[in-house]
């Protein structure tokens, strides 16, 4: 069974510019969850969606956005970016009760100049 | 809200050595606790899980974690690690039922020397 993919992996904007990043969850799994990983706050909790609603919001500004598809695929947007959105930015699936057994995708590594 | 402290940044001990990392808790509610392992330039991976049931939690690579309600502990350990544990250790804590999310510790880098 493939696992949580991301993409891009890797990329770099500008201050100013958005981003779109991309989240493909392990068949079958209906929830999907963001998360911010910095050196000096670690994993930060962005947002949460199941079944193409948003179940959970962490304390983000505005500019932090995301979406859910009918295919359970989630996307995560960052508009008008600042130099702290750098960070790696990883989403992770699970099955529709929520039991905290999240599989993790490798990541999208975001670096703002 | 549910919140877990792990102690010190990072933990260095000798391969065959005993491996011990800790996590306190705070909830209000009976929690879920999680040990998740993440190696350079991945994501992250869960060891271990405790649930309900048995206090004592077995996991994958040899580590377990024993669920102390009276110390609101949760800590893990392995008997001898092996130079492949090297990492970055993240405990967890949740509630329960659909709103609840996993809230993360900052988690400890766990050196193993040679």
């Amino acid at each position: 069974k493939a696992g949580v993919t991301q993409t891009p992996r890797y990329l770099i904007k500008t201050r100013g510019q958005q981003v779109t990043l991309s989240c493909s969850p392990i068949s079958g799994h209906r929830s999907v969850s963001w998360y911010q990983q910095t050196p000096g706050q670690g994993l930060q909790f962005l947002f949460e969606y199941f079944s193409e609603t948003q179940r959970n919001k962490g304390n983000f500004p505005g500019r932090f956005s995301g979406r859910q598809f009918s295919n359970s695929r989630s996307e995560m947007n960052v508009s008008t970016l600042e130099l702290g959105d750098s960070a790696l930015y990883l989403c992770a699936s699970s099955l529709d009760s929520y039991t905290g057994e999240l599989f993790f995708g490798e990541g999208s590594r975001l670096t703002v100049l | 809200a549910q919140s877990v402290t792990q102690l010190g940044s990072h933990v260095s001990v000798s391969e065959g050595a005993l491996v011990l990392l800790r996590c306190n808790y705070s909830s209000s509610v009976p929690p879920y606790l999680f040990w998740y392992v993440q190696y350079p330039n991945q994501g992250l991976q869960l060891l271990l899980k405790y649930t309900t049931g048995a206090t004592l939690v077995k996991g994958i690579n040899g580590f377990e974690a024993e669920f102390k309600k009276s110390e609101t502990s949760f800590h893990l350990t392995k008997p001898s690690a092996h130079m492949s544990d090297a990492a970055e250790y993240f405990c967890a804590v949740s509630g329960t039922g659909a709103n609840s999310k996993l809230t993360f510790g900052k988690g400890i880098t766990l050196s193993v020397r040679p």
